[in-house]
């Protein structure tokens, strides 16, 4: 049962444009969102998060977006350069007493020069 | 530097072998996590403990067996009765203003 999906597994964007990545979960009760850049052979690197009182959050060329009543969220990338190529998982944390993240399943975007 | 540092790098295992790989952390964070990456399936949660001497299982626990004597320290071992062991592993560690740190993982092949 996947609680936090990804539906689409690859993107591919011209250099310069913008980038949106999609995620959808099922449990009303996250209360934090994240997004994590990833590539092959490496841990996750943390790019840019969200509170569930919040509706956007922005760091430079990176916003995301959270839409509670549609159990969405999004990130966007603009614009978007060679070097953002990799995989991009967004995951939430379900709230309590635990920090436990759960994982989409990623979405590898590839940005063509 | 503080980080996690995981251990090795690339492991090798023959069919009904116990491995265990090594996670360490300077960060002083009460929380530690393992996940495994495969293909298509994003970052699965086996384990994970929040404090000393206290863990819990994940969604995929079966097969692997961790401790946590020390506050540094998160070893997984992987059993022989895990049926498909091929895959990345991950360590994380986590404070509890949700900010998580990874290592770089652990590629394990059975051969």
């Amino acid at each position: 049962d996947q609680q936090v999906k990804q539906n689409s597994p690859s993107l591919s964007v011209q250099e310069g444009r913008i980038s949106i990545l999609n995620c959808d979960y099922t449990n009303s009760m996250f209360d934090y969102f994240l997004w994590y850049k990833k590539y092959p052979a490496e841990g996750p690197t943390f790019l840019i998060s969200i509170s569930s009182i919040k509706d956007k959050n922005e760091d430079g060329r990176f916003t995301v977006f959270l839409n509670k009543s549609a159990k969405h969220l999004s990130l966007h990338i603009v614009p978007s350069q060679p070097g953002d190529s990799a995989v991009y998982f967004c995951a939430a944390i379900p709230g309590g007493a635990t920090n436990k993240l759960i994982f989409g399943t990623g979405t590898l975007l590839a940005v063509q020069p | 530097d503080g980080g996690i540092t995981q251990s090795p790098k690339y492991l090798f295992r023959k069919e009904g072998q116990n491995v265990t790989l090594s996670c360490e952390q300077n960060l002083n964070h009460d929380a530690m996590y393992w996940y495994r990456q495969d293909p298509g399936q994003g970052l699965r949660l086996i384990y994970y403990s929040q404090i000393v001497n206290d863990f819990q299982k994940g969604d995929i626990a079966e097969g692997y067996s961790v401790s946590r004597e020390k506050k540094e320290s998160f070893p997984l071992t992987v059993t022989s009765a895990q049926k498909n062991p091929t895959a990345f592993y991950l360590c994380a560690s986590s404070n509890r203003d949700y900010g998580y740190t990874f290592g770089s993982g652990t590629r394990l092949t059975v051969v």
